[in-house]
């Protein structure tokens, strides 16, 4: 099993910050790794896929890099609709979910 | 335009067996490349993949969870279903489904069904 360990676990910004969020994995792999935005009730939305491949109509403020066993999810000038959580996934070996990064209002 | 959705009860006793089905539309499962899943989570926890199946009839589980999941397809009625026995109060989670395709993971998603497992 390759696990995913997110940091931090809460991250506290206001809006017009940068918040960067880090996922490790256990073992490497090549760019299968996605990011989640989460909101109180909802399902899961789709930000990035294939590591830094933006999902068709997600803002640009959003970015993903990196590879092998460390990713990254960017969030340029934060908006009052990017409170939320943000999963990472990788998909190269079944799937597997980090713990989740919640990022609330300083 | 994908749209999915979960059904199935609410509220189970411990060793019941779970039966959730997902019903989706704007896509079929009989196209090459596509699969529907299922993820689950407890209330205030993370996400946790179980199960996922091909649209040529592969099915891949979790593998700590492989013994007690069963994973079907009724591709005419464009149901996906999803079987869990001997369920515990761990079990308590909110099941969604989720489409993909090859190359990407779970893009849509069901909005979710919350299942309560108590005595």
């Amino acid at each position: 099993d390759i696990q995913m360990t997110q940091s931090p676990s809460i991250v506290s910004a206001s809006v017009g910050d940068r918040v960067t969020i880090t996922c490790r994995a256990s073992h490497s792999f090549i760019s299968w790794l996605a990011w989640y935005q989460q909101k109180p009730g909802k399902a899961p939305k789709l930000l990035i896929y294939k590591a830094s491949t933006l999902q068709p109509g997600v803002p640009s403020r959003f970015s993903g890099s990196g590879s092998g066993t460390e990713f990254t999810l960017t969030i340029n000038n934060l908006q009052p609709d990017d409170f939320a959580t943000y999963y990472c996934q990788q998909y190269s070996s079944f799937w597997t979910f980090g713990q989740g990064t919640k990022v609330e209002i300083k | 335009q994908i749209t999915l959705k979960e059904s199935g009860p609410t509220l189970l006793k411990p060793t019941q067996t779970l039966t959730l089905t997902c019903n989706f539309s704007g896509f079929s499962l009989s196209t090459s490349g596509v699969g529907v899943g299922w993820i689950r989570q407890p209330p205030g926890k993370a996400l946790e993949w179980l199960a996922l199946i091909y649209w040529h009839d592969d099915k891949r589980y979790s593998p700590s969870l492989k013994s007690r999941l069963t994973i079907t397809t009724d591709t005419s009625k464009n149901q996906v279903v999803l079987t869990m026995t001997d369920v515990d109060p761990v079990d308590t989670a909110t099941y969604f489904c989720a489409h993909k395709e090859t190359g990407r993971t779970f893009d849509h998603w069901g909005q979710g069904t919350l299942v309560t497992v108590s005595s």
